[in-house]
């Protein structure tokens, strides 16, 4: 089992959908998650930081769920810029047990329609 | 943007060679990391620094070794490249942030790396 799962996609919404991403994690120790966007052929950036108590950007909302082990990613009232690639990252461990460094789902493409 | 420089951007190399990656940062942060992405199966971790000389091999270490003689430079090196290894590398940076948990990663613009 991969330590981090996504739907690969493609979402396919119009614009001014609602759309959510979900994606799990196997290690119940994972500590700290975010999401990062990617677009064709660029580097990752990150989106947001997801907390326990749930993140909210805008029209971005971010949400973690420990007993189920999954985060989600709400977008709302999507805009055409929004068409990207959406990877989920877990880090583990904390980094001083030398143990693992941040982990990346495959990512979820969504592409946002006129 | 945080300051990252991969070098080269962009390199062909033949099966057997071996080839040398930069990382280059001016953040001063602690980790840095080497990525391998392929279609279909996302970023996969390379190697990670979490100091100067301190090294720990990732998921795919197979076939590559690093290195890290100072803080701003992490070198990634293709012993002998092979055709497998053709995938676009992104070095990341990320630094220690409360309670021993890391920070959020920045990363380079990649380096797209062909072996023939």
């Amino acid at each position: 089992r991969k330590e981090v799962e996504q739907d690969p996609g493609p979402f396919n919404v119009p614009e001014g959908a609602t759309v959510a991403f979900n994606c799990t994690y196997s290690n119940s120790a994972s500590q700290s998650f975010f999401w990062y966007r990617q677009d064709c052929r660029k580097e990752p950036k990150l989106l947001m930081s997801v907390y326990s108590s749930g993140n909210e950007d805008g029209r971005f909302t971010a949400q973690l769920n420990r007993a189920s082990q999954y985060i989600s990613l709400l977008i709302r009232d999507s805009k055409l810029s929004d068409s990207a690639t959406y990877l989920c990252v877990v880090n583990p461990y904390p980094l001083d047990t030398g143990r693992r460094a941040l982990t990346f789902g495959s990512g979820t493409r969504l592409q946002v329609q006129p | 943007d945080a300051g990252i420089t991969q070098s080269p951007r962009h390199k062909v190399t033949e099966t057997g060679t071996p080839v040398t990656l930069r990382c280059h940062q001016t953040e001063n942060h602690r980790y840095m990391y080497w990525y391998r992405q392929d279609p279909g199966h996302g970023l996969r971790l390379i190697h990670y620094s979490y100091g100067v000389k301190d090294t720990d091999k990732g998921e795919v270490s197979d076939g590559y070794s690093v290195s890290r003689s100072k803080t701003e430079d992490f070198l990634l090196t293709l012993e002998s490249a092979t055709s497998s290894q053709t995938s676009v590398y992104f070095c990341a940076i990320s630094e220690r942030g409360g309670a021993g948990m890391n920070t959020e990663a920045f990363f380079g613009q990649g380096t797209r790396l062909t072996v023939v």
